[in-house]
């Protein structure tokens, strides 16, 4: 069935860059989103890259995409300690269903 | 813009008690959706609606029930809660299929 998979925590220094992965199974797959959420917060969308496009660059944020091996990578540069949070990707399938991973808790230590 | 707005933020039920999440949005999004977050886990959809009047099932609809009289508001209905509902509860609203919007969430507790 359809699926997305995270790893589910990682950890960096300030100043570094921050890379997250993500791989999904369904390869019909339209959009992919990458989500933030902060503690007592919804979901806010940080960044979505057309299934047709190999990377997005937004500022800080570089987005990967490799169709054949259904991976999807978030990378962010410079990480500061205000991008602590718990990241989300989410592929969107067919009609409304937008399938999500279990997110990846960014630690970020001063 | 407030954006999209849920009451209670916190809620603690006995099982069997019934209880309706309230979900407003003032951008004039036709596209509603309640979520569920379980610790560890992924959101599930559990309703969604494309419009006034027009509401459809998720991927977890069983014990809930949703109704959408006006474009700004979406309640999700619990009528006999069962511990397996504590969870968190999300709507979000877009304007197109893309870009959901998401609440700050609706923290249940069934006892």
């Amino acid at each position: 069935g359809e699926d997305v998979e995270q790893s589910l925590f990682l950890s960096v220094r300030e100043g570094d860059s921050s890379v997250i992965n993500c791989t999904y199974t369904d390869s019909s797959s339209t959009y992919l989103y990458w989500y933030k959420q902060e503690p007592g917060a919804g979901l806010q969308l940080l960044t979505y890259i057309f299934s047709n496009m190999d990377m997005k660059q937004d500022q800080r944020l570089t987005v990967l995409l490799n169709k054949k091996d259904k991976h999807l990578s978030l990378r962010i540069a410079d990480t500061q300690t205000g991008d602590s949070a718990i990241y989300f990707c989410a592929e969107k399938t067919g009609g409304f269903k937008t399938i999500f991973g279990a997110g990846t808790r960014l630690f970020v230590k001063a | 813009n407030a954006g999209v707005t849920q009451t209670p933020k916190f809620r603690i039920l006995k099982i069997g008690q019934s209880m309706t999440l309230q979900c407003t949005q003032d951008m004039n999004h036709n596209y509603m959706y309640w979520y569920r977050q379980d610790p560890g886990m992924g959101l599930k959809l559990i309703y969604y609606s494309v419009g006034a009047g027009i509401t459809d099932k998720g991927e977890v609809p069983n014990g809930y029930n949703v109704s959408r009289s006006t474009t700004e508001d979406f309640p999700l209905r619990l009528e006999l809660a069962a511990p397996s509902q504590t969870s968190v509860y999300f709507c979000a609203s877009s304007w197109s299929q893309e870009t959901q919007y998401f609440g700050p969430g609706t923290r249940l507790l069934v006892l």
